[in-house]
């Protein structure tokens, strides 16, 4: 069965950086375009991060643009994503994801981890 | 960026109603929004996607219909287990974005 594992969550201080990571198990994970979704506590989803299956290709949402990079090593199978320059708002649970379909583009979200929390304040 | 506003944004419903759940899009998606459930405390459960394609798993009570840019969920007979918050979500063009959420609550 499909596992994702998120871990590396925290307290930061704003203006610091934080990575988080996610361990996936149960499928072929080399062929999967991966993302991260970030929930505000109480609030709605908010989608951060896409990587393709192959990690030649990331997008990102507005807010995070020049100050998170997600990257992906398939040899381990995991996706990782560096935050820096951490702000206030970024604070949230943050979601791995699979996406539906194999080597496709940014899509629907089949799968999800248990989610970490990031909190960032002084 | 495509805005996604969903209607209503909590609904008190019986166990045995049928339940509709608008999601509108601010331009046409085509067929490219799904649905998810989620419970307190969990991640959120995809339930419906390309618009009404039911995920593998999820009871057929849901069903998923709608095209461009107004989508409907609903829910044929509500059940116990069917109490929580809904989300549309849009897969046309990133940013992917999501609706604000429904919350289904008991009567």
């Amino acid at each position: 069965q499909v596992q994702l594992v998120e871990s590396g969550g925290g307290v930061v201080q704003p203006g610091g950086s934080l990575r988080v990571s996610c361990a996936a198990s149960g499928f072929i994970f080399s062929s999967y375009g991966m993302h991260w979704v970030r929930q505000t506590p109480g609030k709605g989803l908010e989608w951060v991060a896409f990587i393709r299956y192959d990690g030649s290709n990331k997008y990102y949402a507005d807010s995070v643009k020049g100050r998170f990079t997600v990257s992906r090593d398939n040899s381990r199978n995991t996706m990782f994503l560096q935050m820096s320059s951490l702000r206030a708002e970024d604070t949230a649970v943050y979601y791995c994801t699979k996406d539906v379909a194999p080597a496709a583009p940014p899509g629907d979200f089949d799968h999800w981890g248990q989610g970490t929390l990031v909190s960032v304040s002084s | 960026d495509i805005q996604l506003t969903q209607s209503p944004s909590s609904l008190s419903a019986s166990v045995g109603d049928r339940v509709t759940i608008s999601c509108r899009a601010s331009q046409s998606v085509s067929r490219y929004l799904s649905w998810y459930q989620q419970k307190p405390g969990k991640a959120p459960k995809l339930l419906i996607y390309d618009a009404s394609t039911l995920q593998s798993g999820v009871p057929s009570r849901f069903t998923g219909s709608g095209s461009a840019t107004d989508f409907t969920l609903t829910i044929s007979s509500l059940q116990p287990e069917d109490f929580a918050t809904y989300y549309c979500q849009q897969s046309y063009s990133t940013p992917l974005t999501f609706g604000g959420g429904t919350r289904v609550e008991i009567k």
